[in-house]
This record gives structure tokens, sequence and C-alpha cells, in this order.
């Protein structure tokens, strides 16, 4: 069965440059979140877009934006990049709000940042 | 703002044994509980989800209970094999929001022969 693609697997960026991670969500789910794990660290919930519209915003940077396309798929593009933003980025889709609840993550982009 | 504990950050078992993770939670209630499996350096994996008028919830070898009144749930895995060793995570989704899960930090499973 088809899951969640994130790319790239693996960013190693230099401080103060952009990246840009994307998510392909799984077909027909409508909804995607983007989650920040640090080492050792629980995954800290970002933003999540449904239908293409911003649904929810969690502790996303101002430096970080993120949307979602017309194909579902969603970008989350991060400037200015700091030492403190090298972690595990999870994407997550559903379909829609309130379905089963469950959440199909892929298998996270680890941004470097040296 | 939501805190999610979960149980010593490592449980080490032999294998046959049930493990016993346990999440409590302070400040909301959640409308569901779910677990979910990590392995090192992937994406969780959806295990189990409960309710908040559920008190218990099986899947194979797995059970989960939940007690709102204790703010608590606990997840057990029962004949434990060495290929359940793994983090598992337990979120809480409060219901109001679209899918946003609040995560506690895991507990790292090792099951050993």
């Amino acid at each position: 069965a088809a899951g969640v693609i994130q790319s790239p697997r693996h960013l190693i960026k230099e401080k103060r440059e952009t990246a840009t991670l994307k998510c392909y969500p799984i077909p027909r789910h409508d909804t995607v979140y983007w989650y920040q794990q640090g080492p050792g660290q629980d995954p800290q919930f970002l933003i999540s877009f449904y239908e293409k519209m911003q649904s929810d915003k969690g502790s996303i940077p101002d430096r970080f934006s993120a949307q979602q396309f017309s194909d579902y798929h969603s970008e989350l593009n991060m400037s200015s990049l700091e030492l403190g933003d090298s972690a595990l980025y999870f994407c997550a889709s559903s379909s829609g709000p309130k379905n089963t609840g469950e959440l199909f993550f892929g298998e996270g982009s680890r941004l470097t940042v040296l | 703002s939501q805190k999610i504990e979960q149980n010593s950050e490592a449980l080490n078992i032999q294998e046959g044994k049930t493990a016993t993770l346990t999440c409590n939670y302070t400040n909301y209630s959640p409308a569901y509980l779910q677990w979910y499996r990590q392995d090192p350096g992937r994406g969780p994996v959806f295990l189990l989800l409960i309710r908040e008028n559920e008190k218990e919830k099986r899947k194979e070898r797995l059970k989960v209970t939940f007690d709102t009144t204790l703010k608590q749930s606990l997840f057990h895995i029962t004949a434990s094999q060495p290929a359940d060793s793994a983090t598992y995570l337990c979120a809480l989704d409060r219901g109001s929001t679209l899918g946003r899960l609040y995560f506690g930090r895991g507990t790292q499973l090792t099951v050993w022969p």
C-alpha cells in the first residue's frame, strides 16, 4: 500500500541557509501535518493543512512557512537556518478530520545544520 | 499546556513476559489517546487508539486501557518478543483541533531473549 513520501530523506545545510522539505500524502488523504523531532525528544507539532487551507498551527518558528498544493502535497520552507533546527521532520497524513483519528507518518527528513 | 509523562525512559524485559508501559497526562482531557511505535530514525507507526468513553481496547498481543479519572493509559504487550523492541509513544488528541497530537517522549522497550 502507498505510504507517505517525504523528500529529501537527508539534508545538510549551513547556518542562515534555506531548506525545503516535501511531503506527498497517501492518495485520497486531504490532511497533512508537520512534526519536528529533536534527538531524544518527542515529536512537536508544527502546522497542519486540510483541503489546502491551514487548519492548525503549533510551535512553528516565524522563519518557517508551509503550504499545501492542489494535489495535496505539502512543502515546509525553512529560512535563516539555525543549529537548533537540526532535527527529524515528519510529515503525516489522514483522510480528513476525525476519520479514525490515526495519523500515517512518513519516514522523515533528517536536517543537519552546520 | 498539555503535559504527558511516560514511565521510565527505558524498560527491559525478558522474552515471553508482559511489558506494561504507562502514560500519564495533565491539564486536559483527551478525546482520544493513541499509541505509536517508533524505530530508530523512522517515522511513528500507529498501533492502537482508544476513545474517552472506552475502558479497554485489544489488538492481537496488544492491550490498552484508559482511565480518565486517573488520567492514565496503560499499554500492554503480552508474550513479548525481541522484535517488539522499539520506542513506544503515547499521543493525546483533544478532539477540538483538527488532528493535532500531543506526544510523550516515549518509552524505549528492549526485549531480550
